[in-house]
């Protein structure tokens, strides 16, 4: 049972443009979203959260949108830069827990 | 920012041996710590979550007389993957997450990439 879903197993963006993932999850007790970056053979690294009270978070070039009855959230990078190439978990975070359920993951690539 | 370290980064091994993975978080106390597993191409797949002083809690599936954590102290938890074989060959990651900061950003070690002969 997939309970966060990233259906987009890749995507591939211009320089410059702007870089939405995005990620579904069914499971109604994550109050807490969480995107991580990825670089081959390394750990994840924290890039933005989200709590469930909120529909928008925002830091830097990285956006988080979250669509509460939709159980949708996305990320916008703006503008993206060739550094961003990685490839992008979201996560869910139940209230009161501190399991992380993570998603299939996307790869990005930016290109010049 | 806080750490956490991963070692080995990589380790190759032979089939039938057993191969003892460290997660140091270095400059944080972390009263529970979390492995992953990640085969090719797909998600995170959280293999057990390794409680300081006490047993560790695994996810359904997960063999925990193949997967030993020990969680020692407060810095340190270990995995222990015992009498390996080829299809354990992974990509294996530990977490952890500061005492009392139970939304914060769980912060990840850089891997270790574990292939079995």
């Amino acid at each position: 049972d997939q309970q966060v879903k990233q259906n987009s197993p890749s995507l591939s963006v211009q320089e410059g443009r702007i870089s939405i993932l995005n990620c579904d999850y069914t499971n109604s007790m994550f109050d807490y979203f969480l995107w991580y970056k990825k670089y081959p053979a390394e750990g994840p690294t924290f890039l933005i959260s989200i709590s469930s009270i909120k529909d928008k978070n925002e830091d830097g070039r990285f956006t988080v949108f979250l669509n509460k009855s939709a159980k949708h959230l996305s990320l916008h990078i703006v503008p993206s830069q060739p550094g961003d190439s990685a490839v992008y978990f979201c996560a869910g975070f139940p209230g009161g827990g501190n399991k992380l359920t993570f998603g299939t993951g996307t790869q990005l690539k930016v290109e010049l | 920012g806080a750490v956490v370290s991963q070692h080995p980064s990589w380790v190759i091994c032979k089939s039938g041996t057993s191969v003892k993975i460290e997660c140091r978080s270095l400059d944080f106390q972390a009263t529970t710590m979390f492995w992953y597993r990640q085969f090719p191409k797909q998600s995170l797949m959280l293999m057990a979550t390794s409680n300081e002083g006490s047993k560790a809690t695994y996810e359904q599936g997960v063999e925990k007389d193949k997967f030993l954590i020990n969680h020692a102290s407060l810095t340190l938890s270990t995995l222990t993957v015992t009498s390996a074989h080829p299809e354990d060959s992974s990509f294996y990651i530990c977490s952890a997450s500061k005492v009392g900061q139970g939304d914060s950003p769980l912060h990840f070690g850089n891997g270790t990439r574990l292939t079995v002969t």
